[in-house]
């Protein structure tokens, strides 16, 4: 079966840095998304990664490792913010999206 | 103008009401899907419409029934709810499917059924 794992919940503290794993195995595989979500908001869009390495976007940046089923989102300078759950997503052959059940990231002061 | 915009943003409806969900996009898309979203729980694909055409049914029950209009419209018709049909329902579009669109979503409509 199809399926992506992450964990429910981390905690960090503002300034500093995260990093949020995320493994997947999906039948074929078009790129891998991340998306964030505010308590109560809609998911908003953070990255799409397709080629193996690192894409950095300002204090965040997003990794992918195909062969390994593997990426990770990593936060720096952490601000209060960025408290919000964090989702990943593959897709899959037929351009299906599967999706994580998303990370719950706290940032303490 | 917001991209994608939901109406309700709460909803409590008993077991026996009939309710309807409308979800708008301001933003030219082809593709508008249907989530349901749970609590620690992934993001359940409902049902996708591409050119107002349904393209995705993924085994969701009858009692959830939705409508696409035009590109720019998509409403998610209830009837005759479960408690577990308690969740957060998502609308999205895209610019189209078949490819790695980004999905932009709307805020939501918290349903609560008793």
């Amino acid at each position: 079966g199809q399926n992506i794992d992450q964990p429910t919940e981390m905690t960090a503290t503002e300034g500093a840095i995260v990093q949020i794993n995320c493994t997947y195995q999906t039948s074929g595989f078009n790129g891998l998304f991340w998306y964030q979500q505010h308590a109560g908001e809609a998911p908003t869009f953070l990255s799409y990664n397709v080629l193996d390495g690192l894409e950095e976007k300002g204090r965040f940046s997003s990794f992918l490792s195909r062969s390994k089923g593997y990426s990770y989102l990593l936060l720096k300078e952490l601000q209060m913010k960025d408290s919000a759950s964090y989702l990943c997503a593959a897709l899959d052959s037929n351009y299906q999206l599967i999706w994580g059940a998303g990370t719950k990231l706290i940032i303490k002061p | 103008e917001t991209g994608v915009t939901q109406t309700p943003r709460h909803l409590v409806m008993g077991m026996t009401n009939k309710k309807s969900l409308k979800c708008e996009q301001h933003l030219g898309h082809n593709a508008m899907y249907w989530y349901k979203q749970s609590a620690k729980k992934p993001l359940e694909l409902m049902f996708v419409y591409s050119l107002e055409e349904r393209v995705e049914n993924n085994s969701v029950p009858s009692r959830f029934s939705p409508e696409c209009p035009n590109s720019s419209h998509l409403f998610l018709h209830l009837h005759t709810l479960q408690p577990e049909d308690s969740a957060l329902y998502l609308c999205a579009s895209s610019q189209d499917i078949g490819g790695a669109y980004e999905q932009y979503f709307g805020p939501g409509t918290r349903l609560t059924v008793t």
